[in-house]
């Protein structure tokens, strides 16, 4: 399974863009890159995921670079709601799909 | 759509005990997986059904853990007798396809006292 590191924590004032960058130097060809946000007494919750290049929906924005041994999720103009653990997984190698989760970065968003 | 349900949200037990938790995963999706955070550590990986199958069972810590999907809808994890090394948040995810993204509940907080 390959290993991922993160910040352990961020600090942004609201209506900033935030980048998380996430490196996976052992990723395998088969793998992609999942993100997930976790709140205080809730299960994580699925944000965005991609393979390579870029990736876009409502939320946010990962960025994957052509070698794939890293990835930076980028949350467009943050808000205190946003205030959360954000988990970076690999996923896939070898026909498994359990999820492998590090300690995330904690992100605390300042009025 | 509901998203995944677990019951009880809390459960407190003693030493030697029997718990069964409850995973109801969202409707037609045949992959369910559980996972567990323990005090102070991470999320980790505890098994992964396909419809009633076990398809990786292998975090399951010990053979005191005996999970259940009968009939491929909902799935019970029963810990027997209870130890207190076992007290944590147990979590429960679907999925449609085993590539697909996970969804997640939001856990059962079992206290073994």
């Amino acid at each position: 399974l390959a290993k991922t590191t993160q910040p352990i924590s961020m600090d942004s004032y609201e209506g900033q863009e935030v980048n998380i960058t996430c490196s996976h130097n052992n990723i395998a060809t088969n793998d992609y890159i999942t993100w997930y946000q976790q709140f205080p007494s809730q299960g994580p919750r699925f944000i965005i995921q991609g393979y390579k290049t870029k990736v876009t929906n409502e939320v946010a924005s990962l960025f994957i670079p052509a070698d794939r041994k890293s990835s930076t999720l980028s949350l467009p103009r943050v808000s205190l709601s946003d205030t959360a653990v954000y988990y970076c997984l690999v996923v896939g190698g070898a026909g498994s799909y359990q999820l492998t989760f590090g300690k995330g970065t904690k992100l605390s968003v300042i009025p | 759509e509901a998203g995944v349900t677990q019951f009880p949200s809390h459960s407190v037990i003693e030493k030697g005990q029997t718990v069964t938790l409850r995973c109801d995963p969202i409707s037609g999706h045949d992959n369910l997986y559980w996972y567990r955070r323990v005090m102070g550590k991470e999320i980790k990986f505890l098994l992964h059904f396909v419809k009633e199958s076990k398809q990786d069972e292998s975090g399951m810590p010990n053979n005191r853990f005996l999970a259940e999907r009968t009939g491929g809808t909902y799935s019970t994890l029963k810990v027997q007798p209870a130890e207190l090394e076992d007290s944590g948040v147990y979590f429960c995810a679907s999925s449609q396809d085993a590539d697909q993204p996970q969804h997640f509940g939001d856990g059962t907080r079992l206290s073994i006292l």
